[in-house]
Formats: C-alpha cells, sequence, structure tokens
C-alpha cells in the first residue's frame, strides 16, 4: 500500500491549459516538498509546505498544504512546454525521522 | 546545481560483483540520505546517516550498506549484486531548513548485467 498517493500518474496537456496534481495520505505530514524531476537527472525541490492551509506561489506554480495536513496540490496556470517533467510529491511523516515518503510521481508532458 | 555531487554518474557490472558509490553533500549539512529509484518502486529511502552515524533506516537489503566519513562524504556499498539492483542510486543532503528540505545530487545509473 502506497502511503502517499499521487494522481494523475499520466497527465498530457497543450500549451496555455491549467493543470492540477494531488497528492495524498491518510497520514499526518509534518512537512511536504514538491520535486520536479527530468529522465536520468535528480529531483530539484521547488516549494516546501509546513503549515495547514498554507498556499505558496513559484511563478505560474501555486502549491497548496491541506488544512488537516494530509495533503496537498500543485495548479499550474498556462503550462508552457518547458514544464514538462516528472513532479514528485515527498513527505516527512510524524515520528519517522528525516526520511522522506515519495508519490509515484506524475508524468507530466505539455505539447506546444 | 544542487551543491550534491555523487561519483560515478554511471556503472556497469556483473552479477555477483560489489561497488561503491560516492557521495559529497552541500557545504554545511551534516545529513545523507540514499535513496533507490527503479521504474517499479519510484524513489525508496534506503538509508540515513548524521555527522557520521545511522540515523534512520529503510528498506535497506543486507547486501548493501553504508557508511559517513568524518569529512562527512558518503559511500554507498552494493554486493552480490543481483540483475534486480539495476537502478538509479541518489544521494541527498540537508541542514537545519524549514521541514528538513532535501538537496539530491544527479545520482549513479547503476546497470547490472
Amino acid at each position: 500500500t502506497q502511503l502517499l498517493e499521487q494522481s494523475p500518474q499520466f497527465l498530457s496537456i497543450q500549451e496555455g491549459e491549467n493543470l492540477t496534481v494531488y497528492c495524498n495520505s491518510s497520514s499526518v505530514f509534518s512537512s511536504l516538498q514538491w520535486y520536479r524531476q527530468e529522465p536520468g537527472e535528480g529531483p530539484v525541490l521547488l516549494v516546501t509546505v509546513v503549515t495547514g492551509g498554507e498556499v505558496k506561489k513559484l511563478k505560474r506554480l501555486t502549491f497548496q498544504f491541506g488544512d488537516a495536513r494530509k495533503d496537498s496540490s500543485l495548479h499550474i496556470t498556462a503550462a508552457q512546454p518547458g514544464d514538462t517533467g516528472l513532479y514528485l510529491c515527498a513527505a516527512h511523516i510524524y515520528n519517522q525521522g528525516g526520511k522522506l515518503i515519495f508519490g509515484q510521481g506524475t508524468e507530466l508532458s505539455v505539447k506546444p | 546545481d544542487s551543491g550534491v555531487t555523487q561519483t560515478p554518474k554511471h556503472l556497469i557490472t556483473a552479477t555477483g560483483q560489489r561497488v561503491t558509490l560516492r557521495c559529497s553533500p552541500r557545504s554545511g549539512d551534516l545529513s545523507v540520505y540514499w535513496y533507490q529509484q527503479s521504474l517499479d518502486q519510484g524513489l525508496q529511502f534506503l538509508i540515513q546517516y548524521y555527522n557520521g552515524e545511522e540515523r534512520a533506516k529503510g528498506n535497506i537489503l543486507e547486501r548493501f550498506s553504508a557508511q559517513q566519513f568524518p569529512d562527512l562524504h558518503s559511500e554507498l556499498n552494493l554486493s552480490s549484486l543481483e540483475l534486480g539492483d539495476s537502478a538509479l542510486y541518489f544521494c541527498a543532503s540537508s541542514g537545519a531548513g524549514e521541514g528538513n528540505e532535501q538537496f539530491f545530487g544527479p545520482g549513479t545509473r547503476l546497470t547490472v548485467l
């Protein structure tokens, strides 16, 4: 059973469209991070959310942390081909130390 | 560039062999983490070291071991390699930032033939 459920697994959209990726769990997170990974490279940290209800914006990307700290979402406005990649949510679970639990990832393809 | 370095970038070896993967954390980071990424399992936590001592263990096989040296670099040793060990191996490091943010290296792609 996957501790962190991420959806959708695949997303193929046209340039200019909006999209949302979801990350859910039955566990409470102490913090949650979103990463973007390109093929053959390491994940690159996009944002960290810590406070329930928190919203952070990074240009066209909006990250939200659920009030109960069990879920998060990533919304991309007016997607561009450069947004193509694997988006991963990762969480620290209370009382499980420093390790990150990763979702399965969302493979995003933005076509021009 | 995350500041985390890993060598080698690629490694091709045969079943039964032993390899060593090396990681240097970001300057000032005391924690090092190792993760394995395969197509069917995604990113899986293997082990964490903090200032030279093992801090947490994940789904790490007994054939695998790691250590962190006084200069804080870390090595992951994989022995009696099997075909299923073929994967990307990532090292990450963290400092004392908010939410214990981890920064990943470029990875080592291991292919076992």
